[in-house]
C-alpha cells in the first residue's frame, strides 16, 4: 500500500526538542521530494521544510535554524529535527509526497500527521 | 512571496447546488495552482493541479479554471459527502482556506 506515516509527536517545554520521522512505503521512495506541512488547530495550512531527492533542503524563515530536515533512503524515511521549539510551533504536523508535473509541484499523498504541542 | 486569498471565507449551500470557490494570487502563477479538500481529523487531499486537472479518483463534478493570479474550482452539483474545508496551493503557499457548509 502507497502510503505514509508520521511519528514522534508529542508533549515539549518551550525551548526543547522532539525529532518527528516520516516513514513511507508503497512507492520509490529514494526518488522523491518530501515535505513537512504544518496546521495549528482550527487553523490553515503552512509549509515547513523540504528535502530533495538528492539531499538539497529548503526552509521558511520562521522556522530556519531551529528545524532540520534530513533523509535516510535505506529504510524508506526522512525526519524532521525540531529545536528552540516554541509555542507557536504547536501543531499537527504532516509529511507529503511531492508530485512535479513539470509545469508545478504539488503535494499528492499525506500522512495523517502527528501532534506537536509546546507548552510550559 | 506569493500570497493567495481564497473567498470566500465560508459558503453555505445545500446539497445539489453548485459550489464556486475562488482563489486569487498576489502575482501571477500562471497556471501553477493546486486545490485540496480537507474533512476533520484528516489530511489534506489533492483535488486539483496545474489549475484543471483532477488528481487521480477525483469525481467529474469537480473542476478548475483560470491562470495568472484568478482561480476558480466548481463543485457542478454538491454531495453530502463535498462539505469540507478546500485548500488552494501553489509551491509553498497556500491560501487560508474556504469552509463549505451545509445550508
Amino acid at each position: 500500500e502507497v502510503q505514509l506515516v508520521e511519528s514522534g509527536g508529542g508533549l515539549v517545554q518551550p525551548g526543547g526538542s522532539l525529532r518527528l520521522s516520516c516513514a513511507a512505503s508503497g512507492f520509490s521512495f529514494s526518488t522523491y521530494d518530501m515535505h513537512w506541512v504544518r496546521q495549528s488547530t482550527g487553523k490553515g495550512l503552512e509549509w515547513v521544510s523540504a528535502i530533495g531527492a538528492a539531499g538539497q533542503t529548503y526552509y521558511p524563515d520562521s522556522v530556519k535554524g531551529r528545524f532540520t530536515i534530513s533523509r535516510e533512503n535505506a529504510k524508506n524515511s526522512f525526519f524532521l529535527q525540531m529545536d528552540s521549539l516554541r509555542v507557536g510551533d504547536t501543531a499537527v504536523y504532516y509529511c507529503a509526497r511531492e508530485f512535479d508535473t513539470g509545469v508545478g509541484w504539488y503535494f499528492d499523498l499525506w500522512g495523517r500527521g502527528t501532534l506537536v504541542t509546546v507548552s510550559p | 512571496e506569493i500570497v493567495l486569498t481564497q473567498s470566500p471565507d465560508t459558503l453555505s449551500l445545500s446539497p445539489g447546488e453548485r459550489a464556486t470557490l475562488s482563489c486569487r494570487a498576489s502575482q501571477s502563477v500562471s497556471s501553477h495552482l493546486a486545490w485540496y479538500q480537507q474533512k476533520p481529523g484528516q489530511a489534506p487531499r489533492l483535488l486539483m493541479y496545474d489549475t484543471s486537472s483532477r488528481a487521480t479518483g477525483i469525481p467529474a463534478r469537480f473542476s478548475g479554471s483560470g491562470s495568472g493570479t484568478d482561480f476558480t474550482l466548481t463543485i457542478s452539483s454538491l454531495e453530502p459527502e463535498d462539505f469540507a474545508v478546500y485548500y488552494c496551493q501553489r509551491h509553498r503557499a497556500f491560501g487560508q482556506g474556504t469552509r463549505l457548509e451545509i445550508k
